[in-house]
């Protein structure tokens, strides 16, 4: 089992729809969870973090955590085109406050 | 502004031939890490630095090395590229409060 699970994708959604990218991961002992965005080619940069159970909202994007079903989603309203790229979820390890285990990410393909 | 920056951008070695990335940071932050990620793949984390302890992963070939002689700067050796080191190379940093991780733009390395 990987540490951290992701649908590889891709995504594809039209533009202006919700999309929506799921994680599970299974280190019971993760506190914090990181949403990051990587075009093909480029470095990741994170968009999201998300530290307690609930919905984390920052203007069209939205993370979701649920710990006791070690589960975290990331729902992006209103998809523009430049939103396709490959997102990385990406919890803490358990036995660490700062060290990231990084999900191979889904990739999203936002049609115009 | 404050950022994370890898030097250079594209690296092109021959197989066998000692080369050196390096990172600078201007954050301040205590921990760098160096990651090697693979088309499709997940960033691997290879080691990272906690101030001035490096921390070294079990699985991390001998063939990669690493120094930090001072907070801001940090730099990945590899002693001997062979063609299956052919990745992004990727610097991170972070403070020890878990706040998630800064990468710097990547260098792309091409072993020939």
């Amino acid at each position: 089992q990987k540490e951290v699970e992701q649908n590889s994708g891709p995504l594809s959604v039209p533009e202006g729809a919700i999309a929506s990218l799921n994680c599970t991961y299974s280190d019971r002992g993760s506190q914090s969870f990181f949403w990051y965005r990587q075009y093909s080619g480029k470095s990741p940069e994170l968009i999201m973090s998300i530290y307690s159970n609930g919905d984390k909202e920052d203007g069209r994007f939205t993370a979701q955590l649920n710990k006791a079903s070690q589960y975290v989603s990331l729902l992006i309203r209103d998809s523009q085109p430049s939103d396709s790229a490959t997102y990385l979820c990406a919890p803490t390890r358990g036995d660490s406050s700062y060290k990231l285990i990084f999900g191979s990410g889904t990739r999203l393909l936002v049609r115009p | 502004d404050a950022m994370v920056i890898q030097n250079p951008r594209y690296q092109v070695t021959q197989f066998g031939k000692p080369v050196t990335l390096s990172c600078s940071q201007t954050l301040n932050h205590n921990v760098m890490y160096w990651y090697q990620q693979k088309s499709s793949q997940a960033p691997k984390l290879l080691f990272h630095y906690y101030d001035k302890d490096f921390n070294n992963e079990a699985d991390t070939p001998d063939n990669f090395q690493s120094r930090r002689p001072n907070t801001s700067f940090c730099f990945l050796d590899i002693r001997s590229p062979g063609l299956g080191d052919a990745a992004m190379y990727l610097c991170a940093t972070s403070s020890r409060t878990g706040s998630g991780y800064t990468f710097g733009s990547g260098t792309r390395l091409t072993v020939v």
